[in-house]
């Protein structure tokens, strides 16, 4: 059965911290890898990583994709009371060209002032 | 609007009771999609929609169950005779044309069964 999991399930910092928060999958028909941030309420897309090695980065978040390992990293650095969030990884299943998500559980991120 | 809209957001029935819940779609996205997020839970596909057409709806979890969509736009998530368990968030999904697209997220409906 194709799975996603997510580590650590939760994470308490302080502001300036940095942090890695680590997926890992055992998908048949892997297409890309994704990753979002869900506060309230809808998740925000942040990255799609489709080739290994290839890091992708947006302010102090950044992410990497390593298929041979079947897994990825989301790193935040200089940690703020706004990154205070659930972090969502996801990978697109290839079968049947429907491009649905399989979700892992989440990773619950407080960040402390 | 820019976003995915879902309503309402929140629904709140009495067990038995059908409900009916909304999704607007990111104007332009043929594709769309319903999952499920379960309390504790990780996010679970329910059906995938491409333009009015619906290939996938493995996810679905009984015939209670169905969704529609019209016009290549709105689509319906029908529960019908709600239990308990049926009790989660639904969010709805978008994206362009094409099997590998980052999908964008509505709100969702919080759906509570008493």
């Amino acid at each position: 059965e194709d799975k996603v999991v997510q580590s650590p399930l939760s994470l308490v910092v302080h502001e300036g911290d940095t942090v890695t928060l680590n997926c890992s999958y055992e998908v048949t028909n892997f297409r890309s890898l994704l990753w979002y941030k869900q506060e309230k309420k809808a998740p925000t897309f942040l990255f799609m990583l489709t080739s290994s090695g290839i890091e992708k980065k947006s302010g102090r978040l950044s992410s990497i994709l390593d298929k041979k390992e079947l897994s990825s990293i989301l790193n935040i650095t200089a940690t703020q009371t706004g990154d205070s969030a659930i972090y969502l990884c996801a990978v697109i299943d290839g079968s049947g060209n429907t491009g649905k998500l399989i979700f892992g559980q989440g990773t619950t991120l407080q960040v402390k002032p | 609007g820019a976003g995915v809209s879902q309503s309402p957001s929140n629904k709140v029935t009495e067990k038995g009771k059908d409900v009916e819940l909304r999704c607007d779609p990111i104007s332009g996205h043929t594709a769309l999609y319903w999952y499920r997020q379960r309390l504790g839970q990780g996010l679970e596909f329910l059906i995938y929609f491409q333009g009015n057409s619906a290939p996938d709806k493995s996810g679905l979890p009984s015939d209670r169950f169905s969704a529609e969509r019209t016009g290549e736009s709105v689509s319906t998530l029908t529960i019908q005779r709600t239990q308990q368990e049926d009790s989660a968030v639904y969010l709805c999904a978008s994206s362009l044309m094409g099997s590998n697209q980052p999908q964008h997220f509505g709100d969702g409906t919080r759906l509570s069964i008493l």
